[in-house]
């Protein structure tokens, strides 16, 4: 039972334009949102978080927004840059377990 | 480097050996977690700590793994009689404890990729 959903396996976006990458969650329970970006042979790398009471989170040229209803949370980059060209997990987590529920990642390609 | 640090990087061995990871989180978090990725998955939990106790298990943790911090500051993590199932990239997180809402970020170690032969 995959609680955390990201079903674009890959998304390839232009130097200076915007990537979107979106992910779904089933647990109404979730209430804290992280983004971690993967390099090959590197551990994830924390981007950005939000929680259950906010809908937006920004922090320089990275923006989460947060649809509870829709239970969708989306990451926004932009300007995309090359170096951004990685895997980026959507996790999830319950207040105060502590355990974190990943999506099967979403490969990001900035070409020039 | 203050960051969270994995030995060894890659581990291969054969079939029904017992291998043993070590993990040394950031000195001044108090949490430490264990996960394990497989290809075209994101990571799953196993198990974590905080400071020596060990306060969750994943049913994933099979009888087969047994992982402790003994003085709350590095962890190991053990697999005995290792099956071709086990290879993985097992990575360590740790965390500061409650921030905003009761949940930190977790910041992760390079992994160690194990090859079960």
């Amino acid at each position: 039972d995959q609680q955390v959903k990201q079903n674009s396996p890959s998304l390839s976006v232009q130097e200076g334009r915007i990537s979107i990458l979106n992910c779904d969650y089933t647990n109404s329970m979730f209430d804290y949102f992280l983004w971690y970006k993967k390099y090959p042979a590197e551990g994830p790398t924390f981007l950005i978080s939000i929680s259950s009471i906010k809908d937006k989170n920004e922090d320089g040229r990275f923006t989460v927004f947060l649809n509870k209803s829709a239970k969708h949370l989306s990451l926004h980059i932009v300007p995309s840059q090359p170096g951004d060209s990685a895997v980026y997990f959507c996790a999830a987590s319950v207040y105060n377990t502590d355990k974190l529920i990943f999506g099967t990642g979403t490969r990001l390609q900035v070409f020039p | 480097d203050t960051g969270v640090s994995q030995d060894p990087r890659h581990k291969i061995t054969k079939r029904g050996q017992n291998v043993t990871f070590r993990c040394d989180p950031i000195s001044e978090h108090n949490r430490l977690y264990w996960y394990r990725q497989t290809l075209g998955q994101g990571p799953e939990f196993l198990t974590y700590f905080q400071n020596e106790a060990q306060l969750e298990k994943s049913r994933l943790l099979s009888d087969r793994f047994s992982a402790e911090r003994p003085k709350g500051s590095f962890s190991t993590l053990e697999i005995q009689r290792t099956e071709q199932g086990d290879s993985a990239m097992y990575l360590c997180a740790s965390s500061g404890g409650s921030g905003l809402a009761g949940v930190s970020e977790q910041f992760f170690g390079p992994g160690t990729r194990l090859t079960v032969l």
